[in-house]
């Protein structure tokens, strides 16, 4: 089965860093890029970036460029989100997708839910 | 952040058809392939119309997606109680360099 398994809910201050996962299983990890989209408590979806599990090229939105970084480790099919300093307004659900046919995201992960306070 | 610009909601009685709009510029819907996705309550965005009018394996015929000029439509037939949730329009921007959501419409089944 094809599939994106993020990590689980976290909970932290302001100022702490962060790195959510997202693995991938069932298929060639490193034949599609990986995008990331956050989704604010009772708000819509906003497009973060995405990145090339091959060569961690990436391709950041700029309302998140600077905000936060992107990496894989394609030894074990899992990409990456990183915080380096957590704000409040960071507080959201976070998903990872496999981009497949031309930008459409045909595969998500579950979710991490991300709680800064 | 959201370019793309959908009508907060719509409804239908079950088995009616319902329409969806999604307006873009020229940057965005005007040059490039249109994506639709649904979201069910505390669930992940499911892929429903890629390429403006193809379904994924899987999707029913029911729904389905055309694009014309800067503007897209995702139509939903034979309208279900569970399709009643929120559905979002996406695209990529030129000018933006990324990935645009629309503002999501949130279908009401009557």
């Amino acid at each position: 089965e094809v599939q994106l398994v993020q990590s689980g809910a976290e909970v932290k201050k302001p100022g702490e860093s962060l790195k959510i996962s997202c693995k991938g299983s069932g298929y060639s990890f490193t034949s599609y890029w990986i995008g990331w989209v956050r989704q604010m408590p009772g708000k819509g979806l906003e497009w973060m970036g995405i990145i090339d599990p091959r060569d961690s090229d990436t391709i950041y939105s700029p309302s998140f460029q600077g905000q936060v970084t992107m990496s894989t480790d394609k030894s074990i099919n899992t990409a990456y989100l990183h915080w380096s300093s957590l704000k409040a307004s960071d507080t959201a659900m976070y998903y990872c997708a496999r981009r497949w046919i031309s930008d459409a995201f045909d595969i998500w992960g579950q979710g991490t839910v991300v709680t800064v306070s | 952040q959201s370019v793309l610009t959908q009508s907060p909601s719509a409804s239908g009685t079950p088995g009616q058809r319902v329409t969806i709009s999604c307006y873009g510029t020229s940057s965005n819907i005007g040059s490039n392939y249109v994506y639709w996705y649904q979201q069910l309550p505390g669930t992940a965005p499911k892929l429903l119309i890629y390429r403006n009018n193809q379904r994924p394996s899987g999707i029913p015929d029911r729904f389905s997606g055309s694009k014309s000029g800067t503007s897209a439509s995702l139509a939903i037939s034979g309208l279900r109680s569970e399709d009643e949730t929120d559905y979002y329009c996406a695209a990529w921007d030129d000018s933006l360099r990324g990935y645009v959501f629309g503002t999501g419409t949130k279908v009401t089944v009557l």
